[in-house]
């Protein structure tokens, strides 16, 4: 079945600089690629996501990459500010599955 | 929110009794997933449900059941809790026909297996 890894588990980087998360998937059949955020204490909510039919897509500072050769995604958060630290998730999602599957998380921490 | 609650919210329990956490959405939609979250193992699926009666199992469903009598419900079952699923466990809902699309959580259930 899919596996998703993910890449680091912690980062830590000063306000205005940019954030990137990298995500590996088994499955060369998956075909949806979201991405949520997790405030402590609260439910993992959407932020962005893409589909393999696209390489990229840009939402503000918010920007997706998917290498389908590779099997590899990435989330690039620009100008980080604080209230981007949280912990951040990939998934991937198999084909007439119906399910998603997550990666490990990565604790983003930005400094003022 | 996309119109999803748990309940309850927090619970703490016993070794060996049995715990039934509900899950309700409001929208009619035809997906509903089970997870649990630990830390270091991201969020793991437990069972979901692609309709009413039609259930199938996760990566981590030893230990669980489930069962989906109406659209709007979906119920986890730890027949006799162990301190292992001691966790947070989030349901979820796929706005899809397919399921392969956007899942909303809800606000999670925090149980503790003393």
């Amino acid at each position: 079945g899919e596996n998703v890894e993910q890449h680091p588990s912690t980062l830590s980087v000063q306000e205005g600089d940019s954030a990137v998360i990298k995500c590996t998937y088994s499955d060369s059949a998956s075909n949806y690629f979201p991405w949520y955020k997790q405030e402590l204490g609260k439910r993992p909510q959407l932020i962005i996501d893409i589909r393999s039919n696209v390489g990229e897509k840009k939402d503000q500072r918010i920007a997706v990459t998917l290498n389908k050769t590779a099997k590899h995604f990435s989330l690039h958060i620009t100008e980080t500010q604080p209230e981007d630290s949280a912990v951040y998730f990939c998934a991937a999602s198999p084909p007439d599955t119906g399910k998603l599957i997550f990666g490990q998380g990565t604790t983003l921490q930005v400094k003022p | 929110d996309a119109g999803i609650t748990q309940s309850p919210r927090h619970k703490v329990t016993e070794t060996g009794t049995p715990v039934t956490l509900r899950c309700h959405q409001t929208e009619n939609h035809r997906y509903m997933y089970w997870y649990r979250q630990d830390p270091g193992h991201g969020l793991r699926l437990i069972h979901y449900s692609y309709g009413v009666k039609d259930t199938d199992k996760g990566e981590v469903s030893d230990g669980y059941s489930v069962s989906r009598s109406k659209t709007e419900d979906f119920l986890l079952t730890l027949e006799s809790a162990t301190s292992s699923q001691t966790s947070v466990y989030f349901c979820a809902i796929s706005e899809s026909s397919g399921g392969t699309d956007t899942q909303y959580f809800g606000p999670g259930t925090r149980l503790t297996v003393l």
